[in-house]
């Protein structure tokens, strides 16, 4: 099945320090897609992204999806308190037929931010 | 107020009980699905949904049954076969139709199952 690898596991900043998490696959990406989950809460989307080369930005967010369409980024500026979460990637195979919703989760980056 | 509803919040299992977590949706999405967390861990799907009346093994199905008899619906059972049922479940819902809504997931808030 569709494989997904997510790095850092875990990441500690402090207030005001840029923070990014990658997401890389070995298959060719129909898109993909970011998620938050809060402490305690559960995940929440944030973007998703279908073309090769493609950057979206929100607010001090900016999403990247390779030119390969095989690994994708994101990059908060000037974290705050309220970034932290665990932030999830989630992919579907360019293979994936057109009826098949289902989607692979990466194992998510732990974002801490030290006031 | 649209969304998704998981009941109960908490919920603890007896060695050999099976028991059954709720998720029900007003977002009139035909998908359905049912994840696992486990601490450190991503989200591992165990079922999910596609139709009414129709659904289809994840990658960590076994001890779990589900049934999809309405579309607003999508119950769990965790059976007495599930050795190691603690984890946090979520329940998700998307949209089959729309070219930039679809395929979009919305959690509920998750239920917290333990074993006594």
């Amino acid at each position: 099945g569709q494989q997904v690898m997510q790095i850092p596991q875990y990441q500690h900043v402090q207030e005001g320090e840029d923070f990014t998490t990658y997401c890389n696959s070995s298959t060719t990406l129909s898109n993909i897609q970011w998620y938050k989950q809060r402490p305690g809460g559960h995940p929440v989307f944030l973007i998703q992204l279908v073309k090769s080369g493609e950057v979206k930005k929100q607010k001090r967010l900016t999403f990247q999806f390779g030119e390969a369409k095989k690994n994708s980024s994101l990059h908060i500026t000037a974290t705050q308190t309220t970034d932290v979460g665990t932030y999830f990637c989630a992919v579907r195979a360019a293979y994936s037929g057109a009826g098949s919703y289902q989607l692979t989760f990466g194992k998510g980056t732990k974002l801490s931010v030290i006031p | 107020d649209g969304g998704i509803t998981q009941s109960p919040k908490y919920l603890f299992r007896k060695e050999g009980q099976n028991v059954t977590l709720s998720c029900e949706q007003n977002l009139n999405h035909d998908a359905m699905y049912w994840y696992r967390q486990d601490p450190g861990q991503g989200l591992r799907l165990i079922y999910y949904s596609q139709i009414v009346n129709d659904f289809q093994k994840g990658d960590i199905a076994e001890g779990y049954s589900v049934s999809r008899e309405k579309k607003e619906s999508f119950p769990l059972t965790v059976t007495s076969a599930q050795k190691n049922p603690t984890a946090f479940y979520l329940c998700a819902s998307s949209s089959t139709s729309g070219s930039v809504t679809k395929n979009i997931q919305y959690f509920g808030a998750g239920t917290r199952l333990s074993v006594l």
